[in-house]
């Protein structure tokens, strides 16, 4: 299966966008779907997991969530600061075919 | 605390090998499955390998499939990716990674 998310999202300081990732085939339940930030010359560390867990640290400005209607998961990001600035990159596990799954990831710009 | 130091990048000519390693601590290393993962410049993350917490199953991208071989020691908590016959294709910084966490990566840039 694949995941896909938009390319890019822009949206302005303190407001909220939500960036989305749609799994192609199979239900979005079947894995977990995790959620990571990547700022230019970093890698990537997890702002959310299982679906809808936050690690330790991560704001609680950050939510993430599943909905099986849609076949997709999002990730919020509500009272958006110029430090959300970064790509993020949503995973699933494709348990059939064992490998790791990624979105082409989503450009987000804080203007 | 949890780390993941990569080792072994650089410049390489096509055709040639490479060997990355990754050093673990901070974590019980043998509980956990390991993943290579690479990011070609400008571009997104791309899965390279899996293997398991004992070693025994490994699973590979297609792009990389009879070429690259993963291993681990589970003595020395060390996670190694084999790369052999590179190609300008496999320019990228290459992390090692396990569920929650990721090393600071490697690059690997293969060139004439």
């Amino acid at each position: 299966f694949m995941l896909t998310q938009p390319h890019s999202v822009s949206e302005s300081p303190g407001k909220t966008v939500t960036i989305s990732c749609t799994r192609s085939s199979g239900s979005i339940a079947t894995n977990h779907v995790h959620w990571y930030q990547q700022r230019p010359g970093s890698s990537p560390t997890v702002v959310i997991y299982e679906d809808e867990q936050r690690p330790s640290g991560v704001p609680d400005r950050f939510s993430g969530s599943i909905d099986s209607s849609s076949n997709s998961a999002s990730l919020t990001i509500s009272g958006l600061k110029t430090e959300d600035e970064a790509d993020y990159y949503c995973q699933s596990y494709d348990s059939t075919n064992p490998r790791w799954v990624f979105g082409g990831g989503t450009k987000l710009t804080v203007l | 605390q949890v780390q993941l130091v990569e080792s072994g990048g650089g410049g390489v000519q096509p055709g040639r090998s490479l060997r990355l390693s990754c050093a673990a601590s901070g974590f019980t290393f043998t509980s956990f499955a390991f993943h290579w993962v690479r990011q070609a410049p400008g571009r997104g993350l791309e899965w390279v390998a899996l293997i398991s917490y004992d070693g025994t199953k490994k699973y590979y991208a297609d792009s990389v499939q009879g070429r690259f071989i993963i291993s681990r020691d589970n003595m020395q908590n060390t996670l190694s990716l084999q790369m052999n016959s590179l190609r300008p294709e496999d320019t990228a910084v290459y992390y090692c990674a396990r569920a929650g966490y990721w090393g600071q990566g490697t690059l690997v840039t293969v060139s004439p």
